[in-house]
Parts: C-alpha cells; sequence; structure tokens
C-alpha cells in the first residue's frame, strides 16, 4: 500500500525566506515521488520527481527536493520565497515512474508575506 | 510538446441533465487516461483508469453508471456525468499517460473542468 502524508495544511513564509513543505510516504516497494503545483482554478504542474537517481532532485522555479529513505521523506524546498510562489502544493507517490497510479498528499497552502 | 487539454473549462448545468467532459492529449498518443475529482480545499482523489478500446477500470466507491467513461481513440477520453445532482459539484481533473516514448512514460495533467450542477 501507498500513501503520502503532508504536515502543514497551511504554511506562510515571508518573501526571500526558505520555503520548507514536508512529505512523509509509505511504500511497500521502493517508490516514485512527485512534487506538483496547483495555482487557483488550474490543473497541476510538475515541479519535480525522484525516480531512484540522484536523491537531491532539483526542479522548475528554484524547488529542490531531497530523498530520504531512513526517514520515509521527500521535502519541497526553496531557499527564497517569491511571492509567485503562493499556490497549493501536492506530493505524490507511485510505484513506477509513469505514476500509473498516484496517489496525492491532502496539499499543503502556501502563502508568501511580502 | 506534451499538452493536456480539456473542455469546457468550467460548466453550469441543471441537477438532473447530463454533462460531457473531454480530455485530449494534443502531441502525443495515450493508451490510459485518468480521471480524478477534486473537492475545494482538498487533494486529488482518483475515480477511474481509461483504457483506449476498452473498458475504464473505476475505483472502489465510483458509480460506473454515474460517470461514464469512453475512451474511444489514443487522444481522447470523455467523462460524462450523468443525471448530475448539486453533489457532484467539483473540479474534474485529467491527465494522460505519454506511451510514445521509449523508457520515458510521463504523465501529464489537464488543467481542469470546474463543474457546477444547480
Amino acid at each position: 500500500a501507498q500513501s503520502v502524508t503532508q504536515l502543514g495544511s497551511h504554511v506562510s513564509v515571508s518573501e526571500g525566506a526558505l520555503v520548507l513543505l514536508r512529505c512523509n510516504y509509505s511504500s511497500s516497494v521502493p517508490p516514485y515521488l512527485f512534487w506538483y503545483v496547483q495555482y487557483p482554478n488550474q490543473g497541476l504542474q510538475l515541479l519535480l520527481k525522484y525516480t531512484s537517481a540522484a536523491t537531491l532532485v532539483k526542479g522548475i522555479n528554484g524547488f529542490e527536493a531531497e530523498f530520504k529513505k531512513s526517514e520515509t521523506s521527500f521535502h519541497l524546498t526553496k531557499p527564497s520565497a517569491h511571492m509567485s510562489d503562493a499556490a497549493e502544493y501536492f506530493c505524490a507517490v507511485s510505484h513506477t515512474n509513469t505514476g500509473n497510479q498516484f496517489y496525492f498528499g491532502t496539499g499543503t497552502s502556501l502563502t508568501v508575506i511580502p | 510538446g506534451a499538452v493536456v487539454s480539456q473542455h469546457p473549462s468550467r460548466v453550469i448545468c441543471k441537477s438532473g441533465t447530463s454533462v460531457k467532459i473531454e480530455c485530449r492529449s494534443l502531441d502525443f498518443q495515450a493508451t490510459t487516461m485518468f480521471w480524478y475529482r477534486q473537492f475545494p480545499k482538498q487533494s486529488l482523489m482518483l475515480m477511474a483508469t481509461s483504457n483506449e478500446g476498452s473498458k475504464a477500470t473505476y475505483e472502489q466507491g465510483v458509480e460506473k453508471d454515474k460517470f461514464l467513461i469512453n475512451h474511444a481513440s489514443l487522444t481522447l477520453s470523455t467523462l460524462t456525468v450523468t443525471s448530475a445532482h448539486p453533489e457532484d459539484s467539483s473540479f474534474y481533473i485529467c491527465s494522460a499517460r505519454d506511451n510514445g516514448l521509449a523508457g520515458k512514460d510521463e504523465q501529464y495533467f489537464g488543467p481542469g473542468t470546474r463543474l457546477t450542477v444547480t
């Protein structure tokens, strides 16, 4: 069985501050992990994905995430928040790179304070 | 490349009527498409897996007679909400799996369709 838990449904940071969005996963097989961003009334945009290669994954818009097997975590970070980063972020797990079946976390709403 | 479109983007219908939502892969072929439902402030819930040329596979708790899925071609899947009720109001998102690139299966999401049933 696979699942993800996103700690913190709402996160607020000041513009220029570090962004840290938490994701822990549960998977009975080696997982593939994804982070998506969703802007209001829009679909999902892939930020980055982990597919069993390098544990530190760099994505678009300055985001990166580190796969830590010992902690079953895949937290998303960005060194300096921009106003445009305000959105909903979803972590997802799959057991294949294709994401044949995604299991999404409940999402984290990021607010950036000017 | 790798664009998935949905039509309409927004639809309002009366209770008891049926609504069809289209999901198209614009520049790749997709043997498999997925339909998700998202309630306000909540995550995406997989409703069904749509397979070209065969019946869709529905997740537990999803009424197949209410949410009709047809995947008649490699670039088009449709979701029809039959006899819609206000509780069917939601944001419906499709995704399509690009199986045309060897060793690089990717899945791409559409922009979503906002359904409001009055």
